[in-house]
C-alpha cells in the first residue's frame, strides 16, 4: 500500500475553509484515497473517498491532483465540531486500512 | 438503520487474564474488522471476518482471536493479557470485503490491563 504523509497539526478559524493536505507519491493506479476523522474518544468516521476525479458530499470535498500523488480534503465552513484527527489513507479497498497518525485539526472560535 | 454497537464500553483486567469484546455489525453488513488503538496512535488492523471466516490478519500474535456469527455479530478474544494490550478496541463493519467499500466504526471498548 502507498504511504501517506500528513502534517501533524493544523488550525483553522471557525467559519473558514479547512484545507488538509496529504501526499501519496507512491500511489498505484487501482488505489483509492480515503479520508476518515476521529473525534476524541469516538470511533473513526468515514468522510469521503475518491480514485481519480474530485469528489464532493455533504461533509467535504476531495481534490486529487492529476498525477494522483497528492490530495486535499476541504471542509468548506469549519465548525468547532470539526475539531478532530483526520486520517488520509490510500488503499485498494476498505480492508486492512493503515491509519498512521493523521492531522490534528483544531477549529478556533 | 442501526450502526455498529460494541460492548462493554470500558473494562479493567489484570495481566494474564482473558477478555472477550463484542460487536454488532451495521444492518446489511457481512464483513467485520477489528482494530486496536493505543493512546496517541492511529488504529491498527487486527483481523477481518467475512462469512464467519477470517480473511485477513494484521501483525498480531495468535492470542488475539475472533469469531463471526451467522447474524454477522462478532467477538474479539484476547488471552494472556499483557500491559501493552491496554487500548481502545474498535469494531468496524462494511457491506462486503470487495470493492471501494467504506467502514462504519463503533465507539470502541476501552480495555485497561493492570
Amino acid at each position: 500500500d502507498a504511504k501517506t504523509t500528513q502534517p501533524p497539526s493544523m488550525d483553522c478559524a471557525e467559519g473558514r475553509a479547512a484545507n488538509l493536505p496529504c501526499n501519496h507519491s507512491t500511489i498505484s493506479g487501482n488505489e483509492y484515497v480515503y479520508w476518515y476523522r476521529q473525534i476524541h474518544s469516538q470511533g473513526p468516521q468515514y468522510i469521503i473517498h475518491g480514485l481519480k476525479n474530485n469528489e464532493t458530499n455533504e461533509m467535504a470535498s476531495l481534490i486529487i491532483t492529476e498525477d494522483r500523488k497528492s490530495s486535499t480534503l476541504i471542509l468548506p465552513h469549519a465548525t468547532l465540531r470539526d475539531t478532530a484527527v483526520y486520517y488520509c489513507i490510500v488503499r485498494r479497498g476498505a480492508n486492512n486500512l493503515f491509519f498512521g497518525t493523521g492531522t490534528r485539526l483544531t477549529v478556533i472560535p | 438503520e442501526t450502526g455498529v454497537t460494541q460492548s462493554p464500553t470500558h473494562l479493567i483486567k489484570t495481566r494474564g487474564q482473558q477478555v472477550t469484546l463484542r460487536c454488532s455489525s451495521q444492518s446489511g453488513h457481512n464483513t467485520v474488522s477489528w482494530y486496536q488503538q493505543a493512546l496517541g496512535q492511529g488504529p491498527q488492523f487486527i483481523f477481518q471476518y467475512y462469512r464467519e471466516e477470517e480473511n485477513g490478519r494484521g501483525n498480531f500474535p495468535p492470542r488475539f482471536s475472533g469469531l463471526q456469527f451467522p447474524n454477522y455479530s462478532s467477538e474479539l478474544n484476547v488471552n494472556a493479557l499483557e500491559l501493552d494490550d491496554s487500548a481502545l478496541y474498535l469494531c468496524a463493519s462494511m457491506e462486503s470485503p470487495s470493492g471501494a467499500n467504506v467502514l462504519t466504526f463503533g465507539a470502541g471498548s476501552r480495555l485497561t490491563v493492570l
